[in-house]
């Protein structure tokens, strides 16, 4: 059972432009979704995260928007730079088993220059 | 500060053999989170402590797997024995305890399975 979805595959963004990756997530538990970048060769690393008491986070570049009626999140990447293409994954957690996170399978960004 | 620790980096071995993975949690963290990373399964949980405690092994995939935090500062990630379908990067995360704490991940080993 998959419980977060995360499209597209892969997204492919001219520099400047603005870059979305979407999930959706199924257990209504869930009340932390943190987003992660991952570079080639290295870990995920915590990029953003939104818990479902406001709508919207902004972190320079980096916004998710997040819709609790619809189950859904997004992460916008404003102005995407080559230095942004990586693989993104969300992720959500929380209920009875905080502490254990389920991730989406990932979107490979490329931002070409 | 050094960040989470994982040795070894890549690890290749013939099927059927054992294999040891560790890591070292950034020091003060006590929820340690064991992660398996494959293009056809993406990022998956395997195991995760409190405070040296296993909490959660459901994803830990068949009784070929184990894991142990004897002490808050190393863990190991057993396979014995090891199959090919076992080739994948491991990760270990570290966090403070919490369900909102950002979790620190490893650069992962490589494990290649022949």
């Amino acid at each position: 059972q998959q419980q977060v979805k995360q499209s597209p595959q892969s997204l492919i963004v001219q520099k400047g432009g603005i870059s979305i990756i979407n999930c959706a997530y199924e257990n209504t538990a869930f009340d932390y979704f943190p987003w992660y970048q991952q570079f080639p060769g290295k870990g995920p690393a915590l990029l953003i995260a939104i818990r479902p008491d406001v709508s919207e986070k902004k972190e320079g570049r980096f916004t998710i928007s997040f819709n609790k009626s619809a189950k859904q999140f997004s992460l916008h990447i404003m102005d995407s730079q080559p230095g942004d293409s990586a693989t993104y994954f969300c992720a959500a957690r929380g209920g009875t088993n905080a502490g254990k996170s389920t991730f989406g399978d990932g979107t490979t960004l490329t931002v070409k220059p | 500060d050094a960040g989470v620790i994982q040795s070894p980096r890549h690890e290749v071995t013939e099927m059927g053999q054992e294999v040891t993975l560790r890591c070292k949690p950034i020091s003060g963290h006590n929820s340690l989170f064991w992660y398996r990373q494959t293009m056809m399964r993406g990022l998956e949980l395997l195991i995760y402590f409190n405070n040296n405690v296993p909490i959660d092994d459901s994803g830990m995939p068949e009784d070929r797997f184990s894991a142990k935090m004897p002490n808050a500062s190393f863990s190991t990630l057993k396979i014995q024995p090891s199959e090919p379908r076992d080739s994948a990067v491991y990760f270990c995360a570290s966090s403070l305890q919490g369900a909102y704490n950002e979790q620190f991940f490893g650069p992962g080993t490589r494990l290649t399975v022949l």
